[in-house]
């Protein structure tokens, strides 16, 4: 069965220290892979998205993503985290098919916590 | 315009009463969803409806009954709540892209349920 893996389930840095989330994915077919955020008491929101062509994605708040086929990854970066950035992350994968066969897995959520 | 809406925002009830949440979406998607987010923040997907027919149904207690009167609406009716549905729900919706995959997904604020 397809299953998404956030192998890290809190992570806590500093400002200014570099970020990087692991996403791994099982599934042998063609994906969409997708990072979401979820700030404090809120919604979950789009973060970026690799559908096809260049595997680094950039998102917003200067995040990005590099897609490695090989290793079924996908996981999330940012250079230098901010306060502002203290959320729960979520990494998903959709695969391809007709309605009915497609599925959109959530992996279990990665919190971060960025300490002033 | 608030793109995916819920109501209500918060609901605190009595163990075995019956309660329903709406969901509206103003986006035109072909898909909407239904997930509960437990205290751990795990998000866990229920139930998932394409064209106002059902596509997706995981393993949820049948007290949970969704109902889709159109395309942009899909309303969750509870039965005989238990303390164990205390979460908080998220509507979503989405479209089918290009090869029959699921593009972003497009959250409510979610719906804060307290079952006393």
């Amino acid at each position: 069965a397809q299953s998404v893996s956030q192998h890290n389930h809190h992570v806590i840095l500093s400002e200014a220290a570099s970020l990087e989330l692991g996403c791994n994915y099982s599934y042998g077919g063609t994906v969409n892979l997708f990072w979401y955020v979820q700030y404090p008491g809120q919604h979950l929101q789009l973060l970026l998205k690799y559908f096809s062509g260049d595997p680094l994605v950039k998102g917003i708040k200067g995040f990005e993503a590099e897609f490695i086929k090989s290793k079924f990854s996908f996981n999330l970066r940012k250079p230098s985290v901010q306060w502002s950035d203290t959320a729960e992350y979520f990494c998903a994968v959709t695969t391809k098919g007709p309605p009915g066969t497609y599925k959109y897995i959530f992996g279990t959520g990665t919190r971060l916590k960025v300490l002033a | 315009d608030t793109a995916v809406s819920q109501t209500p925002k918060y609901l605190v009830t009595q163990m075995g009463n019956d309660k329903s949440i709406k969901c509206e979406q103003n986006l035109g998607h072909d898909t909407m969803y239904w997930y509960k987010q437990d205290s751990k923040k795990f998000l866990k997907i229920m139930f998932s409806y394409n064209n106002k027919e059902l596509i997706i149904n995981e393993t949820v207690p049948n007290r949970f009954s969704p109902k889709s009167p159109d395309k942009a609406h899909l309303n969750l009716h509870i039965n005989s709540l238990e303390l164990g549905d205390s979460a908080v729900y998220f509507c979503a919706s989405s479209q089918v892209g290009a090869g029959g995959s699921q593009e972003t997904q497009y959250f409510g604020p979610g719906t804060r349920l307290l079952v006393l």
